[in-house]
C-alpha cells in the first residue's frame, strides 16, 4: 500500500483566517514533505520533515507553519494567507530520513491527492 | 547540478495508437529518474523509476521508459493510448539545486488523448 491521504480535499478561507490542512501516512516512511502547485506548473517544495524533525524549510513565509506530531502525520498549519497563496497543496513520503550529504540515494516520493486552497 | 527538460509542452495523439513523451536529463552523478502523472484536479502518481538495475523501466498501465546514458535521455512510451491516459506527465529527476534530497522537475507535458 502507497497511500497518503490529505484532508480537506477543497478549502476555502478569507486572509484573517485560521486553518489547517492534514497528511498522513501508514506506510511507516520516516521523511515526509509539504509542495505547493499553481496551475500549470510543476511542485515546488517547501518543507522537508525527516524523522519528525523540520530538516529543510525552502524559505516560506512565516504564514506557513508546518508540523510533524508524530511519525504518521504532517500538518500545515496557514495563517493570514494571501490571495496570491492559492494553490493545491501536496503531501508527499518517502521511507528513509533525508540524509542531505548522500547523492546516491534513489528514494521514492509518493504523493497525496493534495488539498485544492482558495484565499479570498 | 541536476535538472531535466521535457522536450514538448503539448503532445496530442489519436487513441489506440503509441505515445511518445520525451525527456532529457542533466546530471553530474548517476541519476534517479522518476515519471509521475497528474491527472485533472488530482495528486501525483508514480509511474515508473529508474534504479540502473535495468536501462529499460516497466511502469503501471503499460507505460515504460529507457536510460539512454550516451543521449541523456529518459523517454516515456506506451504502445497504444487510451483515453485514461489524458494527463500531465512529469520527468523528475532526485537531486538539484545543490541538494540531493530534492525532487528537480520538468515543466510537465500534457497529454491529450483524441478519440
Amino acid at each position: 500500500d502507497t497511500e497518503v491521504t490529505q484532508t480537506p480535499k477543497h478549502l476555502v478561507m478569507g486572509m484573517t483566517n485560521k486553518k489547517s490542512l492534514k497528511c498522513e501516512q501508514h506506510m511507516g516512511h520516516r521523511a515526509m514533505y509539504w509542495y505547493k502547485q499553481k496551475a500549470k506548473k510543476p511542485p515546488e517544495l517547501m518543507f522537508v520533515y525527516s524523522y519528525e524533525k523540520l530538516s529543510i524549510n525552502e524559505s516560506v513565509p512565516s504564514r506557513f507553519s508546518p508540523e510533524c506530531p508524530n511519525s504518521s502525520l504532517l500538518n500545515l498549519h496557514l495563517h493570514a494567507l494571501q490571495p496570491e497563496d492559492s494553490a493545491l497543496y501536496l503531501c508527499a513520503s518517502s521511507q528513509e530520513p533525508v540524509d542531505l550529504f548522500y547523492s546516491g540515494a534513489q528514494e521514492t516520493q509518493y504523493f497525496g491527492p493534495g488539498t485544492r486552497l482558495l484565499v479570498l | 547540478a541536476q535538472s531535466v527538460t521535457q522536450l514538448d509542452s503539448h503532445v496530442s495523439v489519436s487513441e489506440g495508437t503509441p505515445v511518445l513523451l520525451r525527456c532529457n536529463y542533466s546530471s553530474s552523478y548517476s541519476p534517479s529518474l522518476f515519471w509521475y502523472v497528474q491527472h485533472p484536479n488530482k495528486g501525483l502518481q508514480l509511474l515508473l523509476k529508474y534504479t540502473s538495475a535495468a536501462t529499460l523501466v516497466k511502469g503501471i498501465n503499460g507505460f515504460e521508459a529507457e536510460f539512454k546514458k550516451s543521449e541523456t535521455s529518459f523517454h516515456l512510451t506506451k504502445p497504444s493510448a487510451h483515453m485514461s491516459d489524458a494527463a500531465e506527465y512529469f520527468c523528475v529527476v532526485r537531486g538539484g539545486g545543490g541538494s540531493n534530497y530534492k525532487l528537480t522537475f520538468g515543466k510537465g507535458t500534457l497529454l491529450t488523448v483524441n478519440p
